[in-house]
């Protein structure tokens, strides 16, 4: 079965300090690793889709990295905006199915 | 519009009512999921829609959860004779992709259940 593990559970930054949050993620054959944000109320927002091992994403304050055990995303310089929920995503072999994590409540204090 | 809607937001039920949930996807969205999130966790799957066949229901929790999607567009969430344990939000996204992929969420409905 999938398994998806986020860290830190939350986590609270002063602006502008930069952070790592982590997804370990075990599967039988990623076909694609997926973040989100979510505000509170609303559903998720897609940020990011991964596919291999190596491979790099960057959005504004934002980068994603994926390893063949764990992906990260790398918030620079953050701004209280960014003050969300993280939610990582696996889905793997010949399966449609969507495995989220627990997700990473990120605040940022001004 | 041009979002992920569902209806209602918000629900109250008296335990043993039955309830409707409705999410209209983006127009051409092949892939249809419904997911179900308790407070302070992630997503969980529950069921898959390619069109208006379902693909996997294998994440519905027992057999009083019922989904379909008739037309390949709208799909109705249906549970029977709700439980406390079925309050919580419930999210319909859909996707472009035959292959899931990256989805797009509606705001969710959420469930209480009295």
């Amino acid at each position: 079965e999938d398994q998806v593990t986020q860290s830190p559970e939350a986590l609270r930054l002063q602006e502008g300090e930069s952070s790592s949050l982590n997804c370990s993620y075990t599967v039988s054959g990623l076909r694609g690793l997926f973040w989100y944000r979510q505000d509170p109320g609303k559903g998720p927002e897609f940020l990011f889709t991964l596919y291999s091992a190596g491979e790099e994403k960057e959005k504004e304050r934002l980068k994603a990295t994926l390893t063949k055990k764990e992906s990260f995303l790398h918030i620079t310089a953050p701004k209280p905006e960014d003050s969300a929920t993280y939610l990582c995503a696996v889905q793997a072999g010949g399966y449609q199915k969507v495995t989220f994590g627990t997700g990473t409540k990120l605040q940022v204090i001004p | 519009g041009a979002g992920v809607s569902q209806s209602p937001r918000y629900k109250v039920a008296k335990r043993g009512q039955d309830v409707a949930l409705r999410c209209d996807p983006i127009s051409g969205h092949v892939s249809l999921f419904w997911y179900q999130q308790a407070l302070g966790q992630g997503p969980e799957f529950l069921t898959y829609f390619q069109n208006e066949a379902q693909l996997d229901k294998s994440g519905l929790p027992s057999d009083r959860f019922f989904a379909e999607r008739p037309e390949g567009s709208v799909s109705t969430l249906k549970i029977q004779r709700t439980q406390q344990e079925d309050s919580a939000v419930y999210l319909c996204a859909s996707s472009l992709a035959t292959s899931g992929g990256w989805q797009f969420f509606g705001p969710g409905t959420r469930l209480t259940v009295l």
